[in-house]
């Protein structure tokens, strides 16, 4: 079926460093990319999304990467803080139904 | 606006037991979506409906039943409970009518089977 691989599983990254989270999905007709952060104990909550009609769209630290060619998106934070350690999730939908497909996450570390 | 509230925010349950969760929007949203939490293996999507009186399946249906009869609730119905549905589950609703938006997260429910 249909599916979202998101990579690595887990990241440790310096504070002040950048870190980078990539996806890749399988069909070719998703249209939309979202990414939540989900912090210890937390729900989900979107942070940045981009359309496949962009390469890329920036939002202060974070910017996120679109290929449509190669099917891969990324999520770019730069100089990382204490308050981004979280797990991060890509999504994308899945065109001809009303389905968003989540990757398994990323934890990410931001070390002192 | 409360947003997206569910209850029980933790529930037991025996093996075979029934139950339904609940969901409730205050925004108005069209489409509602429900997902299960696991360790390692992401928010599996459950159920969902694109607006009242539809429904349609997600990636793990099996053992859940979801109604829509009203835009602001979605509750999710566990059949015959099984250890293997011990999760955490969210509830999630979006202004659209598909999920090309953002999508707010309710609490979630932590739910154990034994």
């Amino acid at each position: 079926g249909e599916n979202v691989e998101q990579h690595p599983s887990t990241l440790s990254v310096q504070e002040g460093d950048s870190a980078v989270i990539k996806c890749t999905y399988s069909d070719s007709a998703s249209n939309y990319f979202p990414w939540y952060k989900q912090e210890l104990g937390k729900r989900p909550q979107l942070i940045i999304d981009i359309r496949s009609n962009v390469g890329e769209k920036k939002d202060q630290r974070i910017a996120v990467t679109l290929n449509k060619t190669a099917k891969h998106f990324s999520l770019h934070i730069t100089e990382t803080q204490p308050e981004d350690s979280a797990v991060y999730f890509c999504a994308a939908n899945l065109n001809r139904d009303d389905k968003i497909i989540f990757g398994k996450g990323t934890r990410l570390h931001i070390l002192p | 606006n409360a947003g997206v509230t569910q209850t029980p925010k933790f529930q037991v349950l025996k093996t075979g037991q029934s139950m339904t969760l609940q969901c409730a929007q205050d925004m108005n949203h069209e489409y509602m979506s429900w997902y299960r939490q696991d360790p390692g293996m992401g928010l599996r999507l459950i159920h969902y409906s694109v607006g009242a009186g539809i429904t349609d399946q997600g990636e793990v249906p099996n053992g859940y039943n979801v109604s829509r009869s009203t835009t602001e609730d979605f509750p999710l119905r566990l059949l015959s409970a099984a250890p293997s549905q011990t999760s955490v589950y969210f509830c999630a609703s979006s202004r659209a009518r598909g999920p090309q938006e953002t999508q707010y997260f309710g609490p979630g429910t932590r739910l154990l089977v034994l």
